[in-house]
């Protein structure tokens, strides 16, 4: 029931765009997302709840496809302190997350 | 300043020994939660509560054992049944409900020999 988060890991110029998706075989709940840096806790992204539903944190953003049990986090003109790895955490209803196994974003000056 | 709290950072035993982590938080939450990291690897839950003197088993409970007698505090106990403890620890809590975030501690990174 682990979600599967694609690309594994990605590298990217300061400036540019990239998707990182979140895949479920179940139905979904809600989606959290996280970044953690090396060495250090993961830090809260935004929770998503409704089918559809897409949010915005600064520069980055995400949508969830109920139907398609999937979510995806954008993440636009990327800057430096973009760099850590990210987690997706889905929820089935009963408050407990199963986490991917993360997708390792770089950013180079 | 609220937040959770988790002690201490690096902690070394010897094979056989069981070690106790600490994790406290005073942001007033309900829900606690202990997760086991591993070198490039997500996140896997051990053991999580939703209320005082009421605990689950997570994905990877084998091994490991909790206590929630306090609001505040869910220590976990790496026993020496666990076969391959050397990790990283990291303790969350949120609010009840699964439209909340979870918080997490700094930490504890476990080495055993």
């Amino acid at each position: 029931q682990q979600p599967v988060q694609s690309p594994q890991a990605v590298i990217l110029r300061e400036g540019e765009d990239a998707v990182i998706n979140c895949s479920s075989s179940k139905a979904l709940y809600s989606v959290h997302w996280y970044r953690q840096k090396h060495g250090e806790a993961p830090v809260f992204l935004m929770i998503l709840l409704k089918g559809g539903e897409q949010k915005g944190h600064e520069k980055i953003s995400a949508s969830f496809n109920e139907k398609k049990q999937q979510s995806s986090l954008y993440l636009t003109a990327s800057q430096l302190s973009y760099s850590g790895t990210y987690f997706c955490g889905t929820e089935f209803g009963n408050e407990k997350l199963t986490f991917g196994t993360g997708t390792r974003l770089t950013i180079i000056p | 300043d609220g937040g959770i709290t988790q002690s201490p950072k690096y902690l070394f035993r010897k094979e056989g020994q069981n070690v106790t982590l600490s994790c406290e938080q005073n942001l007033n939450h309900d829900a606690m939660y202990w997760y086991r990291q591993d070198p490039g690897q997500g996140l896997r839950l051990i053991y999580y509560s939703q209320i005082v003197n009421d605990f689950q088993k997570g994905d990877i409970a084998e091994g490991y054992s909790v206590s929630r007698e306090k609001k505040e505090s869910f220590p976990l106990t790496v026993t020496s049944a666990q076969k391959n403890p050397t990790a990283f620890y990291l303790c969350a809590s949120s609010p009840s409900g699964p439209a909340y975030e979870q918080y997490f501690g700094p930490g504890t990174r476990l080495t055993v020999t």
